[in-house]
């Protein structure tokens, strides 16, 4: 079992619906939980960032973490065609870089498409 | 946010030859570096970590002969790609943290060698 697993899609929907994107991992150490946007040909760009379970939200994102179901959620409301993108997650134990093994994890993406 | 840049954003080359890609932290001293490959559809896959002023930290499988990384100053870190091949064409992506911060991703650069 891959330590980060996520849908490769692609994920097509219409403008202005609701977006859900997930992925799961095996990791128990796991406790920080990140999204990044990337579009094409161009590096990764931190959307959310959060600390162990729960929500947060920032704007039309929403990031959801259950480590009890080893589950992370992106919610992406009132979606635009310019959200159309590749979403990676991406997973640590730790938020520094203390540890040689407190690398990032990151799943494969999911291409996401917003038809106008 | 942190700004991360890079050079060249793309470059063809012959095989045999070799290849150094830059990158810059532009707003903020990095202490830490990092280098990725990524192959179409596939997930980012971290090459080394470089710390200023130290040997680089080579995840397994990568040749640190092939893949020269030399982090100067806590602004700049490069990779030659040494003898590229064919098979080392890829999106050569790097990212900076400054410690206790999550990575911020430079823009990637496209290598293609024929």
């Amino acid at each position: 079992q891959k330590e980060v697993e996520q849908d490769p899609g692609p994920l097509s929907v219409p403008e202005g619906a609701i977006v859900s994107l997930n992925c799961t991992y095996s990791n128990s150490a796991f406790q920080y939980f990140m999204w990044y946007r990337q579009y094409s040909r161009k590096g990764p760009e931190l959307l959310m960032y959060t600390y162990s379970s729960g929500n947060k939200e920032d704007g039309r994102f929403t990031a959801q973490v259950d480590k009890s179901s080893k589950y992370i959620s992106l919610f992406i409301r009132d979606s635009q065609p310019s959200d159309s993108a590749t979403y990676l997650c991406a997973m640590s134990p730790s938020r520094g870089y203390l540890n040689r093994d407190d690398k990032i994890i990151f799943g494969k993406g999911t291409r996401l498409h917003i038809l106008p | 946010g942190a700004v991360v840049s890079q050079h060249p954003s793309w470059v063809i080359c012959k095989s045999g030859t070799s290849v150094k890609i830059e990158c810059r932290s532009l707003d903020f001293q990095a202490t830490t570096m990092f280098w990725y490959r990524q192959f179409p559809k596939q997930s980012l896959m971290l090459m080394a970590t470089s710390n200023e002023g130290s040997k680089a930290t080579y995840e397994q499988g990568v040749e640190k002969d092939k893949f020269l990384i030399n982090h100067a100053s806590l602004t700049l870190s490069t990779l030659t790609v040494t003898s590229a091949h064919p098979e080392d064409s890829s999106f050569y992506i790097c990212s900076a943290t400054a410690g206790l911060e999550t990575q911020y991703f430079g823009p990637g650069t496209r290598l293609l060698v024929l």
